[in-house]
């Protein structure tokens, strides 16, 4: 069983779209969340920390439900900038030694 | 300029070269970190270091090689490259005083014929 599961997708929405992303993770000790970005055939870039109260930046919120072990991640108003692929990371392990990745889901905005 | 240096960018070989891809920060951090990337596999760890003396093996070590010449720079060696090493190779460097977020190199794309 793979550490980070995200459905790879692709999902293809029109402009101003809401659409959700869910990723679950398997090692209950898991300390730090993340949703990182990444652009065709570049490095990933933090999006957002994910906080278990739950944070939004701007269209983008993200969720923390560790009782199922899952982290969500929702895009409100869909931009076409907003094309690219989405990483869930997980950080477990004694001091913050182990990240996981899931292999991202792809989302493509249409016009 | 970048915070996390990696070269080459691209880099096109043959079987059995051997092939060094080094990476240089400025951010301050202890942690360094060689992941690869292949399709549909998202990012898996080659090789972490935590401090200079401290050199641990990631997930799929087997046919690479690190050195951390220095808290700045974490280089990554393929000692005889064969075509299944062909893949997007990342560097990264984390605090874990900021709960450990990864800031990553560009990326070098490494081709082996």
């Amino acid at each position: 069983r793979k550490e980070v599961e995200q459905d790879p997708g692709p999902f293809n929405v029109p402009e101003g779209a809401t659409v959700a992303f869910n990723c679950t993770y398997s090692n209950s000790a898991s300390q730090s969340f993340f949703w990182y970005r990444q652009d065709c055939r570049k490095e990933p870039k933090l999006l957002m920390s994910v906080y278990s109260s739950g944070n939004e930046d701007g269209r983008f919120t993200a969720q923390l439900n560790r009782a199922s072990q899952y982290i969500s991640l929702l895009i409100r108003d869909s931009k076409l900038s907003d094309s690219a692929t989405y990483l869930c990371v997980v950080n477990a392990g004694y001091n913050f030694n182990k990240f996981y990745f899931g292999s991202g889901t792809k989302l493509n905005v249409k016009p | 300029d970048a915070d996390v240096t990696q070269t080459p960018r691209n880099r096109i070989t043959k079987t059995g070269k051997r092939i060094m891809l080094e990476c240089s920060q400025t951010k301050g951090h202890d942690r360094m970190y060689w992941y690869r990337q292949d399709p549909g596999l998202g990012l898996r760890l080659i090789y972490y270091s935590f401090d200079v003396k401290d050199i641990n093996k990631g997930e799929i070590s087997d046919g690479y090689s690190v050195s951390r010449q220095a808290q700045a720079k974490f280089s990554l060696s393929l000692e005889s490259a064969i075509p299944n090493q062909t893949a997007l190779y990342f560097c990264a460097t984390s605090d874990p005083g900021r709960t450990g977020e990864l800031f990553f190199g560009e990326g070098s794309r490494l081709t082996v014929l």
